[in-house]
């Protein structure tokens, strides 16, 4: 089936720093991304919807200047954390859909464990 | 606004003995609903989907989930449970706007030998 992997699967760092995480839909194209955070034993919690070629869609509450989402090409999706504080402590997702309309398959990533020292 | 409810933070169920996991939903049309299975370090896998149609849905690794209106419930069963079943599984349904999925809180499942 089709596979969406994230880089990197963990990552530890320092605070006041900035971390990027990669979402690579491997054998599929898709338009639409979606990034997700986990707290432990909670339940995934939708970020923003990014969108190839354009802005991402935050969700409300999320701020989209500490979270860069950028969607360059069908392939590639990237969340950067600014500015990065224990706070910000959390298992980031991914999630691509695959063929077209809005029930098309969705796949997830791995996901990636951010620890902010 | 939409939402799914997990009653059940944690369950134990015996290797062998068969699994329910609760599902409620809260939507207002025809829902579009998932189960999901997160193991450990491990992503999310799909498990069955309902789009519409017959309301008992077949999965893979042995598990269904049957959809009922009535009780907006989407509950997922298995008659014979495996240790290998034991990990998080999640109910999830496709937002109002088609896009993106709303996930319950997520069951624990674990399996005694």
């Amino acid at each position: 089936g089709a596979v969406v992997s994230q880089h990197p699967s963990w990552v530890i760092c320092k605070s006041g720093t900035s971390v990027k995480i990669e979402c690579r839909s491997l054998d599929f194209q898709a338009t639409t991304m979606f990034w997700y955070r986990q707290f432990p034993k909670q339940s995934l919690m939708l970020m923003a919807t990014s969108n190839e070629g354009s802005k991402a869609t935050y969700e409300q509450g999320v701020e989209k200047d500490k979270f860069l989402i950028n969607h360059a090409s069908l392939t590639l999706s990237t969340l950067t954390v600014t500015s990065a504080h224990p706070e910000d402590s959390s298992f980031y997702i991914c999630s691509a859909r695959s063929g077209t309309g809005n029930t098309g398959e969705l796949f997830f990533g791995e996901g990636s464990r951010l620890t902010v020292l | 606004a939409q939402s799914v409810t997990q009653p059940d933070i944690h369950i134990t169920v015996s290797e062998g003995a068969s699994l329910e996991l609760r599902c409620n939903y809260s939507y207002g049309a025809t829902p579009y609903l998932f189960w999901y299975v997160q193991s450990p370090g491990q992503g999310l896998q799909l498990l069955l989907k309902y789009f519409s149609g017959d309301t008992l849905v077949q999965g893979i690794k042995g598990f269904e989930a049957e959809f009922k209106r009535s009780q907006s419930s989407f509950n997922l069963r298995k008659p014979s449970v495996h240790w290998s079943d034991a990990a998080e599984y999640f109910c999830a349904v496709l937002n109002q706007a088609g896009t993106a999925l709303i996930f319950g809180k997520g069951t624990t499942l674990s399996v005694s030998s």
